[in-house]
């Protein structure tokens, strides 16, 4: 089975523009988190979406915002970009469904590499 | 911030077991302890999990604690190819409310030596 997939892996912009990061999960899974990760500040919580809906949201500004589509798969974007968005993108999918609580864990893909100069 | 400690870095030599402490006093009891790794600029790996019970998979084995405020992961034969950052996590699965979100605090880096 295929694992997560992330497009583009590698992304250069400049400041003030926006990005679009695609994730597409694990085949079945219908649960999608996103997550950064810097040198400073480490891996950090996005958001988290289900069946459409976003769940939770980390504490990030506006600027950053996600959708998830009908077959599960979610993009993430990010306007107005300043230099600090530079980082380490990273998606994650779940067997998670409401009622299986046992089927949480969340797995990984490579990520999406943006630099912002 | 983190619930758990882990110490920043650990040296191992290739061939032997890797014992990989993690400390969570405050853990709740339904919440699990995850171990994930992350070997360079490549997405964080998930290795095993577990509640109560010691847990063991192809990739390494879990050991909890009776009191459940400690944990260890061990890879029973390193190689140089284990050399990443290992996250010790502690969480609720969701439902009842309970947010999917991991919280990764700084890990430790194992470092596998010839």
């Amino acid at each position: 089975k295929a694992g997560v997939t992330q497009t583009p892996r590698y992304l250069i912009k400049t400041r003030g523009q926006q990005v679009t990061l695609s994730c597409s999960p694990i085949s079945g899974h219908r649960s999608v988190s996103w997550y950064q990760q810097t040198p400073g500040q480490g891996l950090q919580f996005l958001f988290e979406y289900f069946s459409e809906t976003q769940r939770n949201k980390g504490n990030f500004p506006g600027r950053f915002s996600g959708r998830q589509f009908s077959n599960s798969r979610s993009e993430m974007n990010v306007s107005t970009l300043e230099l600090g968005d530079s980082a380490l993108y990273l998606c994650a999918s779940s067997w998670w469904t409401s009622g299986a609580e046992n089927t949480d864990t969340q797995y990984f893909g490579p990520g999406t590499r943006l630099t912002v100069l | 911030d983190a619930k758990t400690t882990q110490p920043p870095s650990m040296d191992c030599a290739e061939g032997r077991a890797a014992n990989l402490p993690c400390n969570h006093s405050t853990i709740s009891g339904n919440e699990y302890v995850y171990w994930y790794r992350q070997i360079h600029s490549q997405g964080p790996q998930y290795i095993i999990h577990g509640l109560k019970n010691n847990e063991t998979n192809e990739m390494a084995s879990l050991i909890i604690t009776e009191d459940r405020k400690s944990s260890t992961l061990i890879l029973p034969h390193a190689t140089l190819r284990d050399t990443a950052v290992y996250y010790c996590i502690v969480r609720f699965h969701r439902g009842s409310g309970n947010t999917g979100k991991l919280i990764f605090g700084q890990g430790t880096t194992l470092q596998v030596k010839p």
